[in-house]
């Protein structure tokens, strides 16, 4: 069975004060992983889909990086605007097609001034 | 923004009553699906759509039904509301063109009384 780990629940920061989320990740075949910011009140807003062990993605102060068994989110130097709930899901290929996503539970960010 | 609207944004009903919740897109895409979001639980797939007419049951499909006539509709319908529906309900769109991509809605919060 398909499933996606995400930890910590939830992780406090100071502005500037790098550091990881992790996802953590079971699927028969990997298609695709993505990344996606929640914001209170709002729809997930895409970030990143990594497709392959070694692969990184950039945004801002944000890295996404993707093993065979889990994938980091870097945020470096984090402003209080990054503070969120940071959402990981994973596609796999032989889940029948038509592009569903499995989802973690969430991480989330509160990054203090 | 991927051009999703849902409607209505909040809704409180009573147990019993039916509710239908409506998705629309702007741009056309094939797949559409509908998620439930819970605390603890992350996003999780209710139904999804691979064309007009075409749908498909997703995790926790059981108590809803969808319907699909038009490209740009995808309706979801909780034919006899009860309280373990409250939640907040997304709709997304997923885009291929070249990355692979789901967008989601702004949600629609449902309590049922």
């Amino acid at each position: 069975e398909d499933q996606v780990t995400q930890s910590p629940e939830a992780l406090r920061l100071q502005e500037g004060e790098s550091s990881s989320l992790n996802c953590s990740y079971t699927v028969s075949g990997l298609r695709g992983l993505f990344w996606y910011r929640q914001d209170p009140g709002k729809g997930p807003e895409f970030l990143f889909t990594l497709y392959s062990a070694g692969e990184e993605k950039e945004k801002e102060r944000l890295k996404a990086t993707l093993t065979k068994k889990e994938s980091f989110l870097h945020i470096t130097a984090p402003k209080p605007e990054d503070s969120a709930t940071y959402l990981c899901a994973v596609q796999d290929m032989f889940s029948g097609g038509y592009n569903k996503l499995i989802f973690g539970a969430g991480t989330r960010l509160a990054v203090h001034p | 923004d991927a051009g999703i609207t849902q409607s209505p944004r909040h809704k409180v009903t009573e147990t019993g009553t039916p509710v239908t919740l409506r998705c629309h897109q702007t741009e056309n895409h094939r797949y559409m699906y509908w998620y439930r979001q819970d605390p603890g639980h992350g996003l999780r797939l209710i139904h999804y759509s691979y064309g007009v007419k075409d749908t498909d049951k997703g995790e926790v499909s059981d108590g809803y039904s969808v319907s699909r006539s038009k490209t740009e509709d995808f309706l979801l319908t909780l034919e006899s509301a009860t309280s373990s529906q409250t939640s907040v309900y997304f709709c997304a769109i997923s885009v291929t063109s070249g990355e692979y991509e789901q967008y989601f809605g702004p949600g629609t919060r449902l309590t049922v009384t």
